[in-house]
C-alpha cells in the first residue's frame, strides 16, 4: 500500500536553533499534504495544510514564521521549526493525500517525528 | 463547522470478547468518515473509510464499522478482539471531498485487550 515516509524519526537539538523534518510520499504524487502537532496523550491537532507549488495554509493561532512548511516537490513536503524553543518539544506527524487509482483519496500518514528541544 | 466526538477515553475488552469504539459527528452536507489507530510512538495507520454506498465498511485487521445517519454515528467494531488490537484509535471527519477539505480527528480512545 501507499507510503508515507518521515524523516527524522527522533531529534534533539538546542533551544535557539532550527530543524527540519522531511515528509515524503514513497509510491504516490502528493498534491496536498498535512503537519499535525500532537501532546502527549493527546488527538492530533492540524497544524497546516501543505499545496505543492504553493504557500502554505496554516490554522489558526500556528506561528507561520515559526514553523515555516516547503512543499516543492509533488513528493516531498517539509517543516522547519525555527528558533526552537522548549515548548516546541512534541510529536509532528505528516499526512499526504493519495488521490490515484483504486485508493480514492485516503490520507496516509507518516511514522511521526519526536523534537525534543534542550 | 465539522466536530467529531468520541466519549470514551477507554475501552477494556477481553481477548475473544466483541469490541465497539464509539464516535459520533457533526457536519454540514454528507460527511466523509474514517478511522485509523495509533501504536505507541507511532505515527497513524489507516483502518477505513466510509464515503457513499452501504453502511457497514470493512476494514483492515477485521475491523468494521457502521455509518449510522440518523443518529450522526460511525462506531468501530470487531466481532473477536485480540491482544494485539490494543493501541489508541481516532475517529476523523471531513466535511467535503475536495483537497482543500481539512480532516478533523476525535480526541481518541484507548483500547485496552486483556488476555
Amino acid at each position: 500500500g501507499a507510503v508515507v515516509s518521515q524523516h527524522p524519526s527522533r531529534v534533539i537539538c538546542k533551544s535557539g536553533t532550527s530543524v527540519k523534518i522531511e515528509c515524503r510520499s514513497l509510491d504516490f504524487q502528493a498534491t496536498t499534504m498535512f503537519w499535525y502537532r500532537q501532546f502527549p496523550k493527546q488527538s492530533l491537532m492540524l497544524m497546516a495544510t501543505s499545496n505543492e507549488g504553493s504557500k502554505a495554509t496554516y490554522e489558526q493561532g500556528v506561528e507561520k514564521d515559526k514553523f515555516l512548511i516547503n512543499h516543492a516537490s509533488l513528493t516531498l513536503s517539509t517543516l522547519t521549526v525555527t528558533s526552537a524553543h522548549p515548548e516546541d518539544s512534541s510529536f509532528y506527524i505528516c499526512s499526504a493525500r493519495d488521490r490515484t487509482g483504486s485508493s480514492g483519496n485516503t490520507i496516509y500518514f507518516g511514522e511521526g517525528s519526536w523534537l525534543t528541544v534542550v | 463547522a465539522q466536530s467529531v466526538a468520541q466519549p470514551e477515553d477507554q475501552v477494556n475488552v477481553a481477548e475473544g470478547n466483541p469490541l465497539t469504539v464509539k464516535c459520533t459527528y457533526s457536519v454540514s452536507g454528507n460527511p466523509y468518515l474514517f478511522w485509523y489507530v495509533q501504536y505507541p510512538n507511532r505515527g497513524l495507520q489507516f483502518l477505513l473509510k466510509y464515503i457513499t454506498g452501504d453502511n457497514l465498511v470493512k476494514g483492515s485487521y477485521g475491523f468494521e464499522a457502521e455509518f449510522n445517519k440518523s443518529q450522526t454515528s460511525f462506531h468501530l467494531k470487531k466481532p473477536s478482539a485480540l491482544v494485539s488490537d490494543s493501541a489508541l484509535y481516532f475517529c476523523a471527519v471531513r466535511g467535503s471531498y475536495s483537497s482543500a477539505s481539512k480532516i478533523i480527528f476525535g480526541s481518541g480512545t484507548r483500547l485496552s485487550i486483556r488476555p
